[in-house]
């Protein structure tokens, strides 16, 4: 049962570059969500998805796009990243809209240079 | 707005001392609180939640929280700390609803617990 996999674990970025953290689950959670996390603030909200095809803005969404094709994959991409967007990034999916725990995965940790 | 606070940065313990990490809320309506574990270079882990029912709630690890209404507080406990308790603690509020109905989770701060032998 591998939960929620994210990949890369580490990467290093130049201003300006574009990527796509990838997210996967196997649990068959129609929610997934997309975190930052930065020392002092604890973790804010990107973006997020309700099912395949249906996705919305968190808190923090500017940089940042997201695409839900499928149940299993939530990818994250970064337009053109600045040094404002070196962060820690969590994956979490939930089988439940609002009682249930997310399930994280391990985490991408990224610095834009 | 929910939000919840974490007053402190670090907690420093002793191993075999009881702990306590506080966390206090402020929502509109019924809480549903959570506290999370991180380690260090993993994801968060879930530890515990509260929805409804007894105020003192019994998680993993041998964690426990203890709910309370009148103090808006939902602080984590354990009986004996342990080294390997050393980590970063989150605790969370349910957000409202937003525009697909999806509720979010608003973390706090966070809390590094250190635990020394």
């Amino acid at each position: 049962n591998a939960g929620v996999t994210q990949t890369p674990k580490f990467q290093v970025l130049k201003t300006g570059q574009s990527m796509t953290l990838q997210c996967a689950q196997d649990m068959n959670h129609e929610y997934m969500s997309w975190y930052r996390q930065d020392p002092g603030m604890g973790l804010r909200l990107i973006h997020y998805s309700v099912g395949a095809g249906i996705t919305d803005q968190g808190e923090v969404p500017n940089g940042y796009n997201v695409s839900r094709s499928t149940t299993e994959d939530f990818p994250l991409r970064l337009l053109s990243a600045a040094p404002s967007q070196t962060s820690v990034y969590f994956c979490a999916s939930s089988y439940d809209l609002g009682a249930g725990g997310y399930t994280f995965g391990s985490g991408t940790r990224l610095t834009v240079v | 707005a929910q939000s919840v606070a974490q007053p402190e940065d670090q907690v420093n313990v002793a191993e075999g001392n009881p702990l306590t990490v506080k966390c206090t809320y402020s929502v509109s309506g019924n809480p549903y609180l959570f506290w999370y574990v991180q380690y260090p270079n993993r994801g968060l882990q879930f530890l515990l939640k509260y929805i409804t029912g007894d105020n003192l709630v019994k998680g993993s690890y041998g964690f426990e929280a203890e709910f309370n209404k009148s103090q808006t507080s939902f602080h984590l406990k354990k009986p004996s700390a342990l080294v390997s308790d050393s980590a970063l603690y989150f605790c969370a509020v349910r957000g409202p609803a937003m525009n697909t109905g999806f509720q979010k989770l608003v973390f706090g701060t966070g809390t590094r617990l250190l635990v020394s032998p």
